[in-house]
């Protein structure tokens, strides 16, 4: 119950194309749930956060969208870029206890 | 905003001997911090809740023994793997809770030290 799965384990993206990542969780008690981006040996850096009182939330090219009834978010790149090539993990928080997701490898070919 | 910082970002040690990973909050208190492991291509795991003033808090697996975690001050927590051995080698991240005046909890990353041991 405490699981949070991803999908996909990798993604290759066209320059200028959606990136579409997702995740599911199972534990109705998580009520945060923020993207992480990691570059190579380099640690999460937070990209956007989502709380399920909302169902979308969008910043620059970056939008959470978020199923409560599901139990289901993603992030989608609009415009994706080269830049954006990096690993994205999705994480799901309860109190201060985080679940990370699997990780998603996207390459954004230029 | 928040800053993590970790220190030595590599180390090579041969096995056998003690290392030292410091994990410092350089513009807030953090009275807790968290330790992750990272093995290349996976996800964190997170290892040990690192409390200020108390004991830190193992998850199931962690060798506490092994991973000796000292949490001295609100803004310093430290890693200490002890007698490493190539099993060891692995991306070792800290993290702090930072909470900015939005009043959301954001979990903050350090740049993680990468343990190689020979």
């Amino acid at each position: 119950q405490q699981q949070v799965k991803q999908s996909p384990q990798s993604l290759i993206v066209q320059k200028g194309g959606i990136s579409i990542i997702n995740c599911a969780y199972e534990n109705t008690a998580f009520d945060y749930f923020p993207w992480y981006q990691q570059f190579p040996g380099k640690g999460p850096a937070l990209l956007i956060a989502i709380r399920p009182d909302v169902s979308e939330k969008k910043e620059g090219r970056f939008t959470i969208s978020f199923n409560k009834s599901a139990k289901q978010f993603s992030l989608h790149i609009m415009d994706s870029q080269p830049g954006d090539s990096a690993t994205y993990f999705c994480a799901a928080s309860h109190s201060y206890k985080y679940i990370f997701g699997t990780g998603t490898r996207l390459k954004v070919l230029a | 905003g928040a800053v993590v910082s970790q220190h030595p970002s590599w180390v090579i040690c041969k096995s056998g001997t003690s290392v030292k990973i410091e994990c410092r909050s350089l513009d807030f208190q953090a009275t807790t911090m968290f330790w992750y492991r990272q093995f290349p291509k996976q996800s964190l795991m997170l290892m040990a809740t690192s409390n200020e003033g108390s004991k830190a808090t193992y998850e199931q697996g962690v060798e506490k023994d092994k991973f000796l975690i000292n949490h001295a001050s609100l803004t310093l927590s430290t890693l200490t793997v002890t007698s490493a051995h190539p099993e060891d080698s692995s991306f070792y991240i800290c993290s702090a809770w930072d909470r900015p005046s939005s009043g959301a909890n954001v979990l903050t990353f350090g740049a993680g030290s990468r343990l190689t041991v020979l």
